[in-house]
């Protein structure tokens, strides 16, 4: 079976740009979380898209948005880019969002570096 | 506001070693722990989880821990192997209200010399 996808792996914008990164979940996956990974942050919650709908944010700018087709695929966007946006971007998947031992995969990530 | 620390940041052992690798967190109502292994500049990989109402739980060399009342967790590693070298996250999910939401570490480097 198939693991969670990102695309593109790799991203070079520069300041002021906007950004689009992809995130295909595992097959039968209805849940997907996005995060961001610095060095000095660590891993950082985004936001979190189940059947088409925003559950959760974390305590992100309105610069960073998502969304979540019906295919469950979903797609983050990340408007007037800032250097400090320089990060790896990690999607999780699940079958459901907030459940008892619910295990969560994570796609290779999509390293974003902004000039 | 839940945080989430570990501790050492970063070991150090030779091959053939068995290890402990150490999380703790400040809100003990988590529903599941997660443990995750991360090489470098890649995304992570699932280890072990371990459910609130749950003990431990054992893959292969691997064995997770949790006291959910003291707020801790450990990773055992036995036999390490180089190839055992990543970074280990933990992480947590509190209740069903937080849907997905994971809490993570700032994780443990571990680099096991041959």
């Amino acid at each position: 079976k198939a693991g969670v996808t990102q695309t593109p792996r790799y991203l070079i914008k520069t300041r002021g740009q906007q950004v689009t990164l992809s995130c295909s979940p595992i097959s039968g996956h209805r849940s997907v979380s996005w995060y961001q990974q610095t060095p000095g942050q660590g891993l950082q919650f985004l936001f979190e898209y189940f059947s088409e709908t925003q559950r959760n944010k974390g305590n992100f700018p309105g610069r960073f948005s998502g969304r979540q087709f019906s295919n469950s695929r979903s797609e983050m966007n990340v408007s007037t880019l800032e250097l400090g946006d320089s990060a790896l971007y990690l999607c999780a998947s699940s079958k459901y969002p907030g459940r008892l031992g619910e295990t969560q995969y994570f796609g290779p990530g999509t390293r974003l570096l902004v000039l | 506001k839940q945080e989430v620390t570990q501790i050492p940041a970063a070991l150090s052992v030779p091959e053939g070693e068995n290890l402990v690798l150490n999380c703790s967190f400040t809100d003990s109502a988590i529903y599941n722990l997660q443990w995750f292994r991360q090489d470098p500049g890649k995304g992570l990989t699932s280890l072990l989880l371990i459910q609130s109402s749950q003990r431990e739980q054992t893959s292969g060399r691997l064995n997770a821990s949790l006291d959910k009342s003291s707020g801790r967790s450990t990773l055992y590693i036995a036999a390490s192997q180089p190839g055992d070298s990543a970074t280990y996250l933990c992480a947590v999910q509190m209740g069903e209200t937080s849907g997905s939401r994971l809490t993570f570490g700032e994780g443990t480097q571990l680099t096991v010399n041959p």
